[in-house]
C-alpha cells in the first residue's frame, strides 16, 4: 500500500514569492492534515479536512496560506507572499478517523514533509 | 500552543540500555498516542493509549498513562542504534468540530553502538 505522497520533497524561493505544496492521502483516508514544523520542535497543525470540508483551519495564517482539498482527496497547501519566518517543513497526513460517540480511535500516516527555505 | 512536554529533550544511551521517555499534559485527553520521527523524515505512529487505560505494550515499546497526574512514559527496552530518533508524545483533546491532536516537542533519543 502506497503511503502519503508529497511533493516537492525540498523548495528553496526568495521571500514574497508564492510557493506551492501538494499531498496526496492514502487511498480511502476521510481526514487530511498540513502540519508546519520547525526545526527542533513537533508539528503544529495548520488546518484539518474532513473528507473536503475545512473543519479545523484556527491555526492557520489566512492572510498568506490558503489551501484546499478537491473532490475529498489531493490537497494544495500555498504560501503567497512568503516570509522568511516560513521556513520549515510541511507534513501532510491522513487518517480513517472513525468516532464513536466521545470516544476517537485513529492513527495518522505522515509523508516525507517538504523542507521549505526561504531566502 | 504544544501542550505536551516532553523530558528530557535529549538521552543519550549505549546499546541494550533501556531508554524513558515522559510527556505531561495539561488539559484532558481522549487519548495519547507516541510518534518516531527520524532525521528527515515524516513521523511513524508507535502506539496509542486511550485514557480509560494505564499501561500498554507493543515489542520493545512499554507506555504508561496516569490521567491523575496528567503524564506518560515510553520506555524502550534493548535499545538499538536503529532506535535513534526523535520521540513525540500527541494528546488528542476533545475541540470543537471533534478531536485535535497536539504535539509536544520531542525528546531526541540517541543510541550508541
Amino acid at each position: 500500500e502506497a503511503g502519503v505522497v508529497q511533493s516537492p520533497r525540498y523548495k528553496i524561493i526568495e521571500k514574497k514569492q508564492p510557493v506551492a505544496f501538494w499531498c496526496n492521502p492514502i487511498s480511502g483516508h476521510n481526514t487530511l492534515y498540513w502540519y508546519r514544523q520547525n526545526l527542533g520542535q513537533g508539528p503544529e497543525l495548520l488546518i484539518r479536512y474532513e473528507n473536503e470540508e475545512a473543519v479545523d483551519d484556527s491555526q492557520l495564517p489566512k492572510d498568506r496560506f490558503s489551501a484546499e482539498r478537491l473532490k475529498g482527496v489531493d490537497s494544495t497547501l500555498k504560501i503567497q507572499p512568503a516570509e522568511l519566518g516560513d521556513s520549515a517543513v510541511y507534513l501532510c497526513a491522513s487518517s480513517l478517523d472513525f468516532s464513536l460517540g466521545q470516544v476517537s480511535s485513529y492513527e495518522q500516516y505522515f509523508g516525507p514533509g517538504t523542507r521549505l527555505t526561504v531566502t | 500552543s504544544q501542550q505536551g512536554e516532553e523530558d528530557p529533550q535529549a538521552l543519550s544511551i549505549q546499546e541494550g540500555e533501556n531508554a524513558t521517555m515522559n510527556c505531561s499534559y495539561k488539559t484532558s485527553i481522549n487519548n495519547l498516542q507516541w510518534y518516531r520521527q527520524n532525521s528527515g523524515r515524516g513521523l511513524v505512529h508507535l502506539i496509542l493509549i486511550r485514557s480509560n487505560e494505564r499501561e500498554k505494550h507493543s515489542g520493545r515499546l512499554r507506555v504508561t498513562l496516569d490521567t491523575s497526574k496528567k503524564s506518560s512514559s515510553l520506555l524502550i527496552t534493548a535499545s538499538r542504534a536503529a532506535d535513534t530518533a526523535s520521540y513525540f508524545c500527541a494528546t488528542v483533546v476533545l475541540h470543537t468540530g471533534g478531536f485535535k491532536t497536539i504535539f509536544g516537542a520531542g525528546t531526541r533519543l540517541f543510541v550508541k553502538a
